[in-house]
């Protein structure tokens, strides 16, 4: 069935250092990859997306790169702050299926 | 402009009970949708809704149903509730469902005892 990988499932970088996350996803539909942050406590909230028609898109210092050969698909924060602490879960979808297949997870700690 | 609201915030039940969770879109969202979260499973889609119509649904048992009302509001029920389906249940609108931005509420937290 539709599933979506996410790895790591643990992060620590240095403030001011790059963090990259990756995520595969199993069905080959899917057109549609946003990212989601929640930080403690808190609902989880859109950083990014991007659709099966772009390779990368970029927000400041967050960026995500698609590549639907490998099916796969990957968020890059930049210049890491310690507000950038969260989990982090990429998520799929196709037209018409009104629903998300979310991955499992990243926790990422910005040690200052 | 609002956000999506959720109620209750907490609830406490026993196994063998039932629960009704509520949940209020943003204003002008139509698109209703369900999440179990879970330390061990993340995320889990549960069900979606868009004019009182459920167009998909997950993979959870007969015991977990929904259902959304003219204003677009939805409420979820779990029956005969299991000690497994603790958990935090999140609520997220959107415009019209589909692949845009959903909202997510603060969610339910229910403890199954």
């Amino acid at each position: 069935g539709e599933n979506v990988e996410q790895h790591p499932s643990t992060l620590s970088v240095q403030e001011g250092d790059s963090a990259v996350i990756k995520c595969t996803y199993s069905d080959s539909a899917s057109n549609y990859f946003p990212w989601y942050k929640q930080e403690l406590g808190k609902r989880p909230q859109l950083i990014i997306d991007i659709r099966s028609n772009v390779g990368e898109k970029k927000d400041q210092r967050i960026a995500v790169t698609l590549n639907k050969t490998a099916k796969h698909f990957s968020l890059h924060i930049t210049e890491t702050q310690p507000e950038d602490s969260a989990v982090y879960f990429c998520a799929a979808s196709m037209d018409s299926s009104y629903k998300l297949i979310f991955g499992s997870g990243t926790r990422l700690l910005v040690r200052p | 402009k609002a956000g999506v609201t959720q109620t209750p915030r907490y609830l406490i039940k026993t196994r063998g009970q039932q629960v009704t969770l509520s949940c209020s879109p943003i204003s002008g969202h139509r698109s209703v949708s369900w999440y179990q979260q879970t330390p061990g499973q993340g995320l889990q889609f549960l069900f979606e809704y868009f004019s009182e119509t459920q167009r998909n649904k997950g993979n959870f048992p007969g015991r977990f149903s929904g259902r959304q009302f003219s204003n677009s509001r939805s409420e979820m029920n779990v029956s005969t509730l299991e000690l497994g389906d603790s958990a935090l249940y999140l609520c997220a609108s959107s415009f019209a469902g589909g692949n845009e931005k959903l909202f997510f509420g603060s969610g339910t937290q229910l403890s199954v005892l």
